[in-house]
């Protein structure tokens, strides 16, 4: 049972470039939350989604970045016109349930965007 | 809002020392669950332990241990006879059961580096 995937591990931008994080979750896992860890800091809640549906999106910056995970396919997170403070690792888990009984989220090995 | 206090940013200490990790919380929920993660030097996120509000029993697993006590909000870290690979950031990590929603809310991390 493969565990998360994240893809690509490491992506270089210019200021001003697209990001696209691609997010495959575990086999049977239907929720995906995603964390950005700047650099020398803790992660930080970014946005849960399930298929189709974005559920919480309180850590999301509000401009530039936008996340999607549809019903066929891996999660996106999308950065649009990125920017040195983007620099980060981004972090994708996910999650078998959403009833809040489990709370059981497996991560993926991380994206490290670096925006030159 | 919930929070998660690690007061101590970096911890040296020498090869087969005991060494603790100090976690503090604060959540208005009565159900909640307490999380430890290690973030070794090559960057992935390392599951230690899960452990629910209500719970209370300490945790030995090998090396590593868990004190969780709810009087002071706390979830403390040992490890036992301290090796080299051991050297990693530790993150401790809170999620409330909120209508499913598990988002996890991480301290700021200790980084330990355990010396030869």
């Amino acid at each position: 049972n493969a565990g998360v995937m994240q893809n690509p591990r490491h992506l270089v931008r210019r200021r001003g470039q697209e990001a696209r994080l691609r997010c495959s979750p575990m086999k049977g896992h239907s929720h995906v939350y995603w964390y950005r860890q700047l650099p020398e800091e803790g992660l930080k809640f970014m946005v849960y989604l399930q298929k189709e549906n974005i559920i919480d999106e309180s850590g999301m910056p509000k401009e530039r970045f936008s996340a999607e995970f549809p019903k066929e396919g891996p999660s996106i997170l999308r950065i649009q016109q990125v920017v040195r403070g983007d620099s980060a690792a981004y972090f994708c888990a996910s999650s078998p349930t959403g009833t809040g009984v489990t709370h059981e989220q497996y991560f993926g090995p991380g994206t490290r965007l670096t925006v030159t | 809002a919930q929070k998660v206090t690690q007061a101590q940013t970096e911890i040296s200490v020498v090869e087969k020392e005991d060494v603790t990790l100090d976690c503090v919380y604060e959540t208005r929920d009565t159900t909640y669950y307490l999380f430890w993660y290690k973030q070794p030097p090559s960057g992935e996120l390392v599951f230690l332990i899960r452990r629910n509000s209500f719970d209370e029993q300490n945790e030995i697993s090998g090396r590593y241990s868990w004190n969780f006590q709810k009087s002071t909000s706390s979830f403390n870290f040992t490890i036992t006879a301290s090796q080299v690979v051991d050297s990693a950031v530790y993150f401790c990590a809170l999620s409330e059961a909120n209508f499913g929603n598990e988002k996890l809310t991480f301290g700021t991390g200790t980084r330990l580096t355990i010396i030869p």
